[in-house]
């Protein structure tokens, strides 16, 4: 049963602290998206990949987040310095093609103090 | 571009009542229509999906009709059980971009 996971599960860190979130997209899918999602602001998308070449990275903070694709079977998300407010649930999602269906992984739970 | 807008929760139903969960989206073009559920501590899953236009998507007792006359995508269940507590995420794809989802929307469900 193919599926994403996701790297660590949990993080506590203390503010200023470096992060990095892994993912394993499901083999064969060329698209993978990273999200976050906070009570108060819901799901935003933070960037996404079509064959590891970054597409959109609108969504995130350019001066302390960073996305990257080293291989076609590992996405990385930084934090560097991590705030408070960048506590959150990560997301990652890969898919394939245009049919548009998105399979998300677990997901890691950030919480910076 | 693309946005979709659903009803906003929480939404608290008894077992084997009926659920329906507003959703209505703007796009240029006619894009394909989703229904995602997130069940607690989990990432989202796509629930059912429709593609075109009086398409009608269903899984899991749940159904949810595409109907471009009123951009409308509500997500209906006969009778829901306390296992369905869950957040329901309405989506639209148009082209070739990401999924745009609504706020979400909380169901809980007490026997």
């Amino acid at each position: 049963d193919a599926r994403v996971t996701q790297t660590p599960r949990h993080k506590v860190t203390e503010m200023g602290q470096e992060v990095t979130m892994r993912c394993q997209p499901i083999l064969g899918h060329n698209t993978v998206f990273w999200y976050r999602q906070t009570m108060m602001q819901g799901l935003e998308l933070l960037a996404y990949f079509r064959n590891r070449a970054p597409l959109d990275d609108s969504g995130m903070p350019k001066d302390r987040f960073s996305a990257e694709m080293p291989d076609a079977t590992l996405a990385t998300l930084k934090i560097q310095p991590s705030e408070p407010r960048d506590s959150a649930v990560y997301f990652c999602a890969s898919g394939s093609g245009q049919r548009g269906e998105q399979f998300f992984g677990p997901g890691t739970r950030l919480t910076v103090l | 571009g693309d946005s979709v807008t659903q009803m906003e929760g929480p939404v608290t139903l008894s077992e084997e009542a009926f659920l329906t969960i507003n959703c209505t989206y703007t796009a240029t073009g006619y894009p394909s229509l989703f229904w995602y559920v997130q069940y607690p501590g989990e990432g989202l899953q796509l629930l059912l999906k429709a593609t075109k236009a009086d398409d009608k998507g269903s899984n899991k007792g749940f159904e949810a009709t595409y109907r471009k006359e009123t951009t409308s995508f509500h997500l209906e269940k006969g009778s829901v059980q306390v296992s369905d507590s869950a957040v329901y995420f309405c989506a639209s794809l148009s082209g070739n971009t990401p999924l745009v989802f609504g706020k979400g929307t909380r169901l809980s469900v007490i026997a």
